[in-house]
Order: C-alpha cells, then structure tokens, then sequence
C-alpha cells in the first residue's frame, strides 16, 4: 500500500512569511501533483512533477521532486492571505493507476494579514 | 468550458438508506474517477470509470458502487449507509486515456448520515 505523509498537518503565519510543506513516503510515485481546495470547493490542481530532481516554479511557489520520486516539496515565499487553503500532495502510481491518486493528508495553510 | 458538475450538493441521508450521487464531466472527457474526503481518512479513491467499464477500484466495501453512461456521466452509489459513510463525496474527469492525467475535480456532493 502506498502512503504519502504529509507535513505540517497545519500552519498559521503572517503575510510576508516563507513557507514549507513537505510530503513524503517510502514508495516510488510516477508523478507528484499538489492540489489546493478551498472550503466548499473540489481541490484544484496546482502543479505536477514527474522528473526526479525536478523544480517548477509558479510565481511565489517553488515545487521540488525528490531525486528517487519518493518525495516532494511545496515553498511559498512572502505568503498572502490569498494563499490560504488545503493543500494537498498526491501521488500516482504508474500506468495502471487509472484515475487513482494517492493523497497526503493536507496542510491547512492560513496566512494572516 | 463547464466544469465539473455533481449533483445534490448536500443531502441527508439516515443508516441503513441508500444513496445515489451523479457526476457529470467536462465535455470530451471519457474518465471520471470518485473519491471520498474525511477529517480522518482525507481524500480516498474509490473507483474510477473509463467509456462505461470500471477500470479500477479502491479498498471500500462492495455497498460502494457507480456506473458510467454512454456520455461519460456518472453515478455513484451507496447501499445500507453507516453513519461511517458521512463525507464529502468528489466526482473528478480527466483527459488521460492511461494513467491519471490532469483531475479536474467538482465541488462535491456532501452526504450526511444521521
């Protein structure tokens, strides 16, 4: 069974405030994707990483897989309050996964301003 | 383009009833997969189902069940609900013919078992 172990579970900090969360496992993933859900809504995909070792950069996110893919990383530099949310990692398992992902529990990120 | 539609949005069910969910996908996309979002047990997948066949299948009991309709909409069902059974129940669609792809996820339809 895989397992994806997600950390912090929460994180409260003030606008202007960097941030890491981490999510890691002991299996290999084929890709790495990280959500974001707001209250009320359906998580909405952020970014995924399918190459060992590789960064994306999405304005003041930085996302980072881990050489062996077994896992990755999510940094918010100068946090806004806009930020504020679930987030979740979530892993897929290869070709066979048909729609099936492998979720970290989330992080509950509130940035105050 | 439409997102991802799931209907009700809330309802309120009471233990030992059943319940049926609908998904319907984003126009063009064939795959739609269920997931169910607890506190404890966060978003875990449930079924996933590819032009009307089940392609695969998570570890909840055989009470869980869905189908899939020639225009890629959705249902899911849940037979003798448990109070256990109270969660946010997510519909998502992908593109992928393999693989997960891209989930786009609906805002999902929250059952509550009393």
């Amino acid at each position: 069974t895989q397992l994806l172990e997600q950390s912090p579970q929460f994180l409260s900090i003030q606008e202007g405030e960097n941030l890491t969360v981490y999510c890691n496992s002991s299996s290999v993933f084929s890709s790495l994707q990280w959500y974001r859900q707001e209250p009320g809504e359906g998580p909405v995909l952020l970014v995924t990483v399918v190459t060992g070792g590789e960064v994306k950069k999405l304005k003041r996110l930085t996302f980072q897989f881990g050489d062996a893919r077994k896992d990755s990383s999510l940094h918010i530099t100068a946090a806004q309050p806009g930020d504020t949310g679930l987030y979740l990692c979530a892993g897929e398992g290869g070709g066979t996964s048909y729609g099936k992902l492998t979720f970290g529990q989330g992080t509950i990120l509130t940035v105050h301003p | 383009k439409a997102g991802v539609t799931q209907t009700p949005r809330y309802l309120i069910k009471t233990r030992g009833q059943q319940v049926t969910l609908s998904c319907s996908p984003i126009s063009g996309h064939r795959s739609v997969s269920w997931y169910q979002q607890t506190p404890g047990q966060g978003l875990q997948f449930l079924f996933e189902y590819f032009s009307e066949t089940q392609r695969n299948k998570g570890n909840f009991p055989g009470r869980f069940s869905g189908r899939q309709f020639s225009n890629s909409r959705s249902e899911m069902n849940v037979s003798t609900l448990e109070l256990g059974d109270s969660a946010l129940y997510l519909c998502a669609s992908s593109l992928a013919l393999a693989g997960v792809g891209e989930l786009f996820f609906g805002e999902g339809s929250r059952l509550t078992v009393l």
